[in-house]
């Protein structure tokens, strides 16, 4: 049974570049959730999509933007990148019929230089 | 909104010491959720429990048992005869039971474990 997997691993960007992250959720799930973790802190809900569209958005600028494609797998955009966006991207998948727990993936290390 | 205050920041023990992890959560829902993560050092966050407000049970789980108190609002951790590999950042989260999905997760608590 497939898990949550996130791709790439790691990540080095320049101030300014646009990034795109991206994440298959486990298998039998259909909604995906975007946290950030900045370096010492709790991960920050980012926003969640099922069925193509974004259901709930936490407090993120317009520059985090995401998609979610038929086969539930979803991706995470971030323009204009900042130094301050600089932390571990973790992605969560559940079933939104159940709305129960939320599995994570090892994340994606994005380093804004 | 919900907010999560683990006091304690960072907790060492020596290998099977018991420990508990307190968590406090503030939220103006009458139901909600409470969860329990673990974060080891490879960064991925492991799910452990998941607690509905409405059952204050008690639960075991190996050497893992929860205490979830509505009264004080705390739902705390203990790991009993703690061993290496439980070394992580454990995180306390509640999410409303309807109306919101998003997981509110504090600080966490780092702690280790020491053989």
């Amino acid at each position: 049974d497939a898990g949550v997997t996130q791709s790439p691993t790691h990540l080095i960007k320049t101030r300014g570049q646009q990034v795109t992250l991206r994440c298959s959720p486990k298998s039998g799930h259909d909604t995906v959730s975007w946290y950030q973790q900045a370096l010492g802190q709790g991960p920050q809900f980012i926003f969640q999509y099922y069925e193509e569209e974004e259901r709930q958005r936490g407090n993120f600028p317009d520059r985090f933007s995401g998609h979610q494609f038929p086969n539930y797998s979803s991706e995470l955009n971030v323009n204009a990148l900042l130094l301050g966006d600089s932390a571990l991207y973790l992605c969560a998948s559940s079933l939104a019929d159940r709305g129960l727990s939320q599995y994570f993936g090892p994340g994606t290390r994005l380093t804004v230089t | 909104a919900q907010k999560v205050t683990q006091a304690q920041t960072e907790i060492s023990v020596v290998e099977k010491e018991d420990v508990t992890l307190d968590c406090v959560y503030e939220t103006r829902d009458t139901t909600y959720y409470l969860f329990w993560y673990k974060q080891p050092p490879s960064g991925e966050l492991v799910f452990l429990i998941r607690r509905n407000s409405f059952d204050e049970q008690n639960e075991i789980s190996g050497r893992y048992s929860w205490n979830f108190q509505k009264s004080t609002s705390s739902f705390n951790f203990t790991i009993t005869a703690s061993q290496v590999v439980d070394s992580a950042v454990y995180f306390c989260a509640p999410r409303p039971w309807a109306g919101s999905y998003q997981l509110t997760f504090g600080k966490g608590t780092k702690l280790s474990v020491i053989p």
